[in-house]
């Protein structure tokens, strides 16, 4: 089963609209990280969070980690062309059996219509 | 500050050949690691390095393998190359191994035929 989970795998929105992203796992998430990728390029990191509660801004988008720290969401607000591409969310210390630094969830992919 | 730096960007080779990657992290960033990312099973963790010492390897057949230079720049290679191994691999440095952001180069995409 997939340690992070990622809601939804895919969006559509209009410019100007709002929309949220959800990384969800079942296990406390120590660090929780938010990245942007364009088809084919390398990730772009957004934010970092490691408390419960803590939100974290910039430009127009928003971080969320909720006070169990299971669950963060990604949140822009008036979308613009720009902000399209594929959201990832990872998280450390998640995999039992490879030890990897940061565990990826599947992805959301994100198109913003002008 | 330079990013990290990936060679090359796009590598194509024949099943059965051998193929190295580099990758060059940001200056004073002494850990770097290896993911490959497909369509089908997203982004698969290879391996960390760390002070030129193999921290941790993900679930990969030992074709993978990697080292770390001293001047933390790291190389991996993949030998008897197949098929399936075509993929982007990404690198990625950070400054610990731990509670730090990875910083990720655009990757290599390499195609085996």
């Amino acid at each position: 089963s997939q340690e992070l989970e990622q809601s939804p795998q895919s969006l559509i929105v209009q410019e100007g609209k709002n929309l949220t992203i959800n990384c969800t796992s079942s296990k406390t998430l120590y660090g929780l990280y938010w990245y942007k990728q364009k088809y084919g390029e390398g990730l772009i990191f957004l934010m970092m969070l490691q408390k419960g509660g803590e939100e974290k801004s910039h430009e127009k988008i928003t971080a969320k980690l909720d006070e169990k720290k299971q669950q963060s969401s990604l949140h822009i607000t008036a979308s613009q062309p720009s902000h399209a591409g594929i959201y990832l969310c990872g998280a450390d210390g998640m995999s039992q059996t490879s030890g990897s630094r940061l565990t990826f969830g599947e992805g959301t992919q994100l198109t913003v219509n002008p | 500050k330079a990013g990290v730096t990936q060679t090359p960007r796009y590598l194509i080779k024949t099943r059965g050949q051998q193929v190295t990657l580099s990758c060059s992290p940001i200056s004073g960033h002494r850990s770097v690691s290896w993911y490959q990312q497909t369509p089908g099973q997203g982004l698969q963790f290879l391996f960390e390095y760390f002070s030129e010492t193999q921290r941790n390897k993900g679930n990969f057949p030992g074709r993978f393998s990697g080292r770390q230079f001293s001047n933390s720049r790291s190389e991996m290679n993949v030998s008897t190359l197949e098929l399936g191994d075509s993929a982007l691999y990404l690198c990625a440095s950070s400054f610990t191994t731990g509670n730090s952001p990875l910083h990720f180069g655009n990757g290599t995409r390499l195609t085996v035929t």
